[in-house]
């Protein structure tokens, strides 16, 4: 058990809908960050948080966002949904500066 | 894009026989870290080579780090079945703003 909890594990919903996925950290942990991995693919690097504020910014559609609140819970939002959106979301947290990342089992999203 | 290049995409091995993987990166890095993904699951952290380090060791695991090349290796000895995952590579790419990105991975089989 990594300490991350991601919640749902699994989501299936229609085009054009919108989800939230949501992401609680390791106790103590400051960083977030979110990734998107499609099937048989690496992960690609969407968007991290520190302590409330973003940080960084990699790949993210402008039809996704994210935040993380004061008690560094975090979520990442999807809207008008595309097939193409069907995808392993993963968050990951560490206390920051470049330690080791401990990763959430993942949220299994479908678009039907 | 990615930040890391994993070499093979793909490997099958031998049980007991060594596994080598190889990464290579772009730009400057602090760290370098190797992951482990059982099919579908979260990431586990492997082990962590920092940018002064050129070789580290942990059990059956072992990483080098050339950064006058960019880029590192995971060798893994006397593999057993349970090994079989995908690696992955991770660089926290750009000072500041810590994202950890990954490449697109190995993905590894050992035959029993």
């Amino acid at each position: 058990d990594s300490g991350v909890t991601q919640t749902p594990k699994h989501l299936i919903t229609a085009t054009g809908q919108r989800v939230t996925l949501r992401c609680s950290p390791r106790s103590g942990d400051l960083s977030v960050y979110w990734y998107q991995q499609s099937l048989d693919q690496g992960l690609q690097f969407l968007i991290q948080y520190y302590n409330g504020e973003e940080r960084a910014k990699g790949n993210i559609l402008e039809r996704f966002s994210a935040q993380q609140f004061p008690d560094l819970h975090s979520e990442l939002n999807l809207s008008s949904l595309e097939l193409g959106d069907s995808a392993l979301y993963f968050c990951a947290s560490t206390p920051g500066g470049g330690a080791e990342a401990f990763f959430g089992q993942g949220t299994r999203l479908t678009v039907v | 894009s990615q930040q890391g290049e994993e070499d093979p995409q793909a490997l099958s091995i031998q049980e007991g026989e060594n596994a080598t993987m190889n990464c290579s990166y772009k730009t400057s890095i602090n760290n370098l870290q190797w992951y482990r993904q059982n099919s579908g699951r979260g990431l586990v952290h492997l082990i962590l080579i920092r940018s002064n380090e050129r070789e580290k060791h942990s059990g059956r695991l072992r990483v080098t780090l050339d950064t006058s090349k960019k880029s590192s290796s995971l060798l893994i000895t006397a593999s057993r079945a349970a090994d079989t995952a995908s690696y992955f590579c991770a660089t926290d790419a750009d000072q500041g703003a810590q994202k950890l990105v990954f490449g697109q991975g190995t993905r590894l089989t050992i035959n029993p």
